[in-house]
C-alpha cells in the first residue's frame, strides 16, 4: 500500500467551477503537508504549505488538513482554464527532509 | 522560474550506457534533493545532499549515485541504464538541512533509454 494515496482522474470542470482535490495518507509521523501545481513538461511549483491540522487560504486556494482522518484536500474556487494542470500533494515528518508525494491529479479546466 | 537550473533538458540514450544530470540549486540554498518522477511511481525522493555532504537516501538503485561539489552544484550519475529508467530526473534545493523550507524544484531533465 502506498503511504500517499491520491486519484490520478483526469478531472474536467467548466470555468468558474470548484474545484476539490485530495489525498489520504497512512503515515502518522506526517506533520507537513504541500500541494504542488505542475504544468506539462514543467518542475513542480509549490501552491500550498500547511503544518499540522487546520485550514489556510491564499486567493483562490485553500488548503486544508485533518490528521484525525489522515485526509488533505486542496479546494480551488472560480476556477481558471490557466489552472489546468497536474495537482500533487506532498507530505513531510517532522524530523525529516525528504517529501512522499501523491500521484497528482490531471485537472483541465474547459472555458 | 524557481531559481533551480537543470541540465540538459532531454537526453537519449541507448542502454547499458551511463549519463550525468547536472543541478545548479537557488542561490544561498545549500541543501540539494534528486526526485525521479515516471509514469507508474509517480515523484520520488532519490538522495538528498546539504553543503556537500549526503544527508538522506531514498529509493536509489545502487547503480545510481550522486554527489555536491563546493560550489554546491550537483550531479546526479545514472550507469548501467536499463529501459525502466526512463523518466524525469528533476532537482530541487532548499535553505536549510531539515528541509523546513520550501522546497524549489527545477524544469528537471527527460531522460529516454532506448
Amino acid at each position: 500500500q502506498k503511504e500517499v494515496e491520491q486519484d490520478p482522474g483526469p478531472l474536467s470542470v467548466p470555468e468558474g467551477a470548484i474545484v476539490s482535490l485530495n489525498c489520504t495518507y497512512s503515515n502518522s509521523a506526517f506533520q507537513y503537508f504541500m500541494w504542488y501545481r505542475q504544468y506539462s513538461r514543467k518542475g513542480p511549483e509549490l501552491l500550498m504549505y500547511t503544518y499540522s491540522s487546520g485550514n489556510k487560504e491564499d486567493g483562490r486556494f485553500t488548503a486544508q488538513v485533518d490528521k484525525s482522518s489522515k485526509y488533505i484536500s486542496l479546494f480551488i474556487r472560480d476556477s481558471q482554464p490557466s489552472d489546468s494542470a497536474t495537482y500533487l500533494c506532498a507530505m513531510r515528518e517532522t524530523s525529516g527532509s525528504r517529501l512522499t508525494f501523491g500521484e497528482g491529479t490531471q485537472l483541465t479546466v474547459n472555458p | 522560474d524557481s531559481g533551480v537550473t537543470q541540465t540538459p533538458k532531454h537526453l537519449i540514450t541507448a542502454t547499458g550506457q551511463r549519463v550525468t544530470l547536472r543541478c545548479s540549486p537557488r542561490s544561498g540554498d545549500l541543501s540539494v534533493y534528486w526526485y525521479q518522477q515516471s509514469l507508474d511511481q509517480g515523484l520520488q525522493f532519490l538522495i538528498q545532499y546539504y553543503n556537500g555532504e549526503e544527508r538522506a537516501k531514498g529509493n536509489i538503485l545502487e547503480r545510481f549515485s550522486a554527489q555536491q561539489f563546493p560550489d554546491l552544484h550537483s550531479e546526479l550519475n545514472l550507469s548501467s541504464l536499463e529501459l525502466g529508467d526512463s523518466a524525469l530526473y528533476f532537482c530541487a534545493s532548499s535553505g536549510g538541512l531539515a528541509g523546513t523550507e520550501t522546497q524549489y524544484f527545477g524544469p528537471g531533465t527527460r531522460l529516454l533509454v532506448l
